[in-house]
């Protein structure tokens, strides 16, 4: 069956600290791989995501993601968080060139201490 | 553009009521997606719908049912609503179908009573 998992449910952190949020997915074909964050009240918003090519992927807010499919992970990164970065944060997956249907894995609450 | 609306924003409804709730999604975008977002269950996948027709369905029982329409906009009906159907649903949209990039409106949560 296909499924992600998120390794850190819950992370907290001082501003200025790295981030790095585990995410590996089990699936039997070509993926598309996302990170959504959910900041406070409001709705989900796309951060990256990986389609093909190079396997390191940057998206907005200076967070960064890389591919690594022997290992079949996707894993989050950011080097220096700011308290404006508490949120959720959701890795998914899709099926390439098949299906909309993203799966999502449980999320990482994570809080930045001023 | 325009991003993804859902209305209503929020609903109070009994057990046993069937409730209806609608999505526009971007303009332009042809494929709409359901989510349910509950704290137990987190994200799950209700069903896709492009062109007007159902690409895809999640593991929801029968009570749960949706449309699309000719202008892209859809509608997801839950019909005699249980306590366990309380949550926030999400509407995402995207382009096309076969593994797009999906947008998500701010969802419609739903409270059973």
């Amino acid at each position: 069956a296909q499924s992600v998992s998120q390794h850190n449910h819950h992370v907290i952190l001082s501003e200025a600290a790295s981030l790095e949020l585990g995410c590996n997915y089990s699936y039997g074909g070509t993926v598309n791989l996302f990170w959504y964050v959910q900041y406070p009240g409001q709705h989900l918003q796309l951060l990256l995501k990986y389609f093909s090519g190079d396997p390191l992927v940057k998206g907005i807010k200076g967070f960064e993601a890389e591919f690594i499919k022997s290992k079949f992970s996707f894993n989050l990164r950011k080097p220096s968080v700011q308290w404006s970065d508490t949120a959720e944060y959701f890795c998914a997956v899709n099926a390439r060139g098949a299906t909309n249907k993203l799966i999502f894995g449980t999320g990482t609450l994570l809080a930045v201490q001023p | 553009k325009a991003g993804v609306t859902q209305t209503p924003r929020y609903l109070i409804k009994t057990r046993g009521q069937q409730v209806t709730l609608s999505c526009s999604p971007i303009s332009g975008h042809r494929s709409v997606s359901w989510y349910q977002q509950t704290p137990g269950q987190g994200l799950q996948f209700l069903f896709e719908y492009f062109s007007e027709t159902q690409r895809n369905k999640g593991n929801f029982p029968g009570r749960f049912s949706g449309r699309q329409f000719s202008n892209s906009r859809s509608e997801m009906n839950v019909s005699t609503l249980e306590l366990g159907d309380s949550a926030l649903y999400l509407c995402a949209s995207s382009e096309s179908t076969g593994g797009e990039t999906q947008y998500f409106g701010p969802g419609t949560r739903l409270l059973v009573l």
